[in-house]
């Protein structure tokens, strides 16, 4: 079975510092790859996804991610935070293959984003 | 714009009680999942369903199970509530014409005591 590791429980960004959270993945065949964010009492909801094509992928809010599959990671960056991207932040692999299981997404644990202004 | 809605966003129960969370969608989504989160665990996958009374087992779905009788409604149960259910339920959806992407609603926490 596929797994998601996320590097870092919990990040603490003064605001205008440069924004990196890991994300690494166990799959070896094609994936689909996305981020979610969690902000304080709302929902998850996407920020951006990979599926093909440019590996350099862009999303809400200034985020991008790149995808290197030869380190199967897809790595989550933004250049300058605001106290606003404080969140929950969750990287997430959809394989593809056929059945019923191509439908689900792994989840890795989470990467908690506090900006102090 | 996909919506995804649970019947609550707070629910308290005691012990041994039976237990519904309701999730509903609105666009027309074949698919449909039941997550716990709970913190430093990230999400986990309960039970998802592809089709109207179809069902698959995910990660942890010990001591929980689902109905779909409709294709819009997916509901996750509790036969005999637990205190180490006491989490973050939430429910998403997916068509499979796009993407795979899921759209998720608000969440319920429930609390067993």
């Amino acid at each position: 079975a596929q797994s998601v590791s996320q590097h870092n429980h919990h990040v603490i960004l003064s605001e205008a510092a440069s924004l990196e959270l890991g994300c690494n993945y166990s799959y070896g065949g094609t994936v689909n790859l996305f981020w979610y964010v969690q902000y304080p009492g709302q929902h998850l909801q996407l920020l951006l996804k990979y599926f093909s094509g440019d590996p350099l992928v862009k999303g809400i809010k200034g985020f991008e991610a790149e995808f290197i599959k030869s380190k199967f990671s897809f790595n989550l960056r933004k250049p300058s935070v605001q106290w606003s991207d404080t969140a929950e932040y969750f990287c997430a692999v959809n394989t593809l293959y056929s059945g019923a299981g191509s439908y689900q997404l792994t989840f890795g644990k989470g990467t908690k984003l506090s900006v102090i202004p | 714009d996909v919506k995804v809605t649970q019947s609550s966003r707070y629910l308290v129960k005691r012990t041994g009680e039976k237990v519904f969370l309701e999730c509903v969608q609105d666009m027309d989504h074949e698919n449909m999942f039941w997550y716990r989160q709970d913190p430093g665990l990230g999400l986990r996958l309960i039970y998802f369903s592809y089709d109207v009374k179809m069902k698959e087992k995910g990660d942890i779905p010990e001591g929980y199970s689902v109905s779909r009788e409709k294709k819009e409604r997916f509901s996750l149960i509790l036969e005999s509530a637990s205190t180490n259910q006491t989490s973050m339920y939430l429910c998403a959806s997916s068509s499979v014409y796009y993407s795979y992407e899921q759209y998720f609603g608000p969440g319920t926490r429930l609390t067993v005591t």
